[in-house]
C-alpha cells in the first residue's frame, strides 16, 4: 500500500510569490491534515480538509490557503511569501474519522530567499 | 487548552544503554497522546499510542511508554539504544475539539554514541 505522497520535495521561492505545495493521501483515506514545521517554532497545525471541505485551520493568516479535491488530494497555497515561512510542511491523512491515526509524508521543504 | 511538554530537548546516551525520553501533558479530559520519531529528511512516524486502555503502550522497535495520570506523564522508554534510534522524537496530544489535530511538543533529540 502506498503511503502518503508529497510534492515537490523542495520548492525555493523568493519573498512576495505565491507557493504551491500537493499532498496525495493513502488510498481510501479522506482526511487531510497540513502542518508546518519551522525552525525555532515546532510543529504547528496548519489546516484540515475533510471530505471536500475545509474544516478548521490553525493560527495562520490568511495567504495560506488550500483545498482538497475529489479524489481527496489536497494543495496548500502561501502567497505574499515571508522569510519566515521558511519550513518543512507536513501533510498527513486519515480514514475518514478524525480519531483514527494520522499517516504522514515525507514533507515539502519550503525556502524562502 | 491541552499541551505537551517535552522535559529535555537533547538526550545522549551510549549504544545498548537504557533510553527515557519525558513527556507531561496537560489536558481536562483523558487525553489521546503518541510518541513519533522523525528520522532526518524524513516524514512522521507513529511509534505508540495511548487511548485510554492500557496504561503500558508497546510500541514499534522495542520502545513502550506507560501513561500515569497521577503525574501527568507518557515518558518513553527502551531497555537498549540502537545507533538506528538516533533520531527526533514528539510527544503529541489529540486535540479534545472534534477536529481531531494533533498538539506537538517541542521534540526531543536522541543522540546515540558508539
Amino acid at each position: 500500500e502506498a503511503g502518503v505522497t508529497q510534492s515537490p520535495t523542495h520548492l525555493i521561492k523568493t519573498r512576495g510569490q505565491q507557493a504551491t505545495l500537493r499532498c496525495s493521501p493513502i488510498s481510501g483515506h479522506t482526511s487531510v491534515y497540513w502542518y508546518q514545521q519551522a525552525l525555532g517554532l515546532g510543529l504547528q497545525f496548519l489546516l484540515w480538509y475533510d471530505e471536500g471541505e475545509e474544516r478548521n485551520r490553525g493560527n495562520f493568516p490568511p495567504r495560506f490557503s488550500g483545498r482538497q479535491f475529489p479524489n481527496y488530494s489536497s494543495e496548500l497555497n502561501v502567497n505574499a511569501l515571508e522569510l519566515e515561512d521558511s519550513a518543512l510542511y507536513l501533510c498527513a491523512s486519515v480514514y475518514s474519522r478524525v480519531y483514527n491515526e494520522q499517516f504522514f509524508g515525507p514533507g515539502t521543504r519550503l525556502t524562502v530567499l | 487548552a491541552q499541551s505537551v511538554t517535552q522535559l529535555d530537548s537533547h538526550v545522549s546516551v551510549s549504544e545498548g544503554t537504557p533510553v527515557l525520553l519525558r513527556c507531561n501533558y496537560s489536558s481536562s479530559y483523558s487525553p489521546s497522546l503518541f510518541w513519533y520519531v522523525q528520522h532526518p529528511n524524513k516524514g512522521l512516524q507513529l511509534l505508540l499510542k495511548y487511548t485510554s486502555a492500557a496504561t503500558l503502550v508497546k510500541g514499534i522497535n522495542g520502545f513502550e511508554a506507560e501513561f500515569k495520570k497521577s503525574e501527568t506523564s507518557f515518558h518513553l522508554t527502551k531497555p537498549s539504544a540502537h545507533m538506528s534510534d538516533a533520531a527526533e522524537y514528539f510527544c503529541v496530544v489529540r486535540d479534545s475539539s472534534n477536529t481531531g489535530k494533533l498538539i506537538f511538543g517541542q521534540g526531543t533529540t536522541l543522540q546515540v554514541k558508539p
